[in-house]
């Protein structure tokens, strides 16, 4: 079955205390990207990859990290969470980046 | 720069009303755009997509159409079901270069009683 895979799904942390969340896609795309969806904001784009070592910035970046050494996989690093880091995170893939994206489930972090 | 304004809801029908959800956007070029949903404790699936000026995309049910003259991109549906609770996200993504950044719309949460 074709899905986009994270991990954890919920997490609780305190600040500074560095997390990685993991994202992981079956389907052999070259895009790959994180968001954060907060409430009245809708979702904003944290970072992006077109393909492997090849990463960017989005519209949120600060305070996150990602890597890109596989196709498959693209974590998201927090090196030093902070409160208003507090959020819903989903990430996507498509095979180009002109192509809809496929999400995934969804990692809620709280930051204390 | 580029955005996406959509009505804010609540939206609240009843079962087989006719819904319509809108959205505008502002974008330098020809973007594609996007509806996107949101099942509760989900992730977001892609509902319907167009990629140029009049063209309609459609899924389900529902319906879209690419209005370059009013840069809009309203969603309809003719009959509402209870299924369709939902939050819905209009999206556009611009290309140029290596841009790949996907932008939403703060979303419409719907809600159809029965």
């Amino acid at each position: 079955e074709a899905q986009v895979t994270q991990n954890p799904r919920y997490l609780i942390t305190v600040t500074g205390k560095k997390l990685t969340v993991t994202c992981s896609q079956n389907m052999n795309h070259e895009y790959m990207s994180w968001y954060r969806q907060d409430p009245g904001l809708g979702l904003r784009q944290i970072y992006y990859s077109m393909n492997v070592e090849v990463t960017d910035k989005g519209d949120v970046p600060e305070g996150y990290k990602v890597s890109r050494k596989e196709k498959r996989n693209f974590p998201l690093i927090l090196e030093s969470p902070s409160p208003n880091q507090t959020s819903l995170y989903f990430c996507a893939s498509s095979k180009r980046d002109n192509q809809p994206q496929h999400f995934g489930d969804g990692t809620r972090l709280s930051i204390l | 720069g580029n955005s996406v304004t959509q009505m804010e809801g609540p939206v609240t029908l009843s079962e087989e009303a006719f819904l319509t959800i809108n959205c505008t956007y502002t974008a330098t070029g020809y973007p594609s755009l996007f509806w996107y949903v949101q099942y509760p404790g989900e992730g977001l699936q892609l509902l319907l997509k167009a990629t140029k000026a009049d063209d309609k995309g459609s899924n389900k049910g529902f319906e879209a159409t690419y209005r370059k003259e009013t840069t809009s991109f309203h969603l309809e549906k003719g009959s509402v079901q209870v299924s369709d609770s939902a939050v819905y996200f209009c999206a556009l993504m611009n290309y140029g270069g290596s841009q790949g950044n996907l932008i939403f719309g703060k979303g419409t949460k719907l809600s159809v009683k029965p």
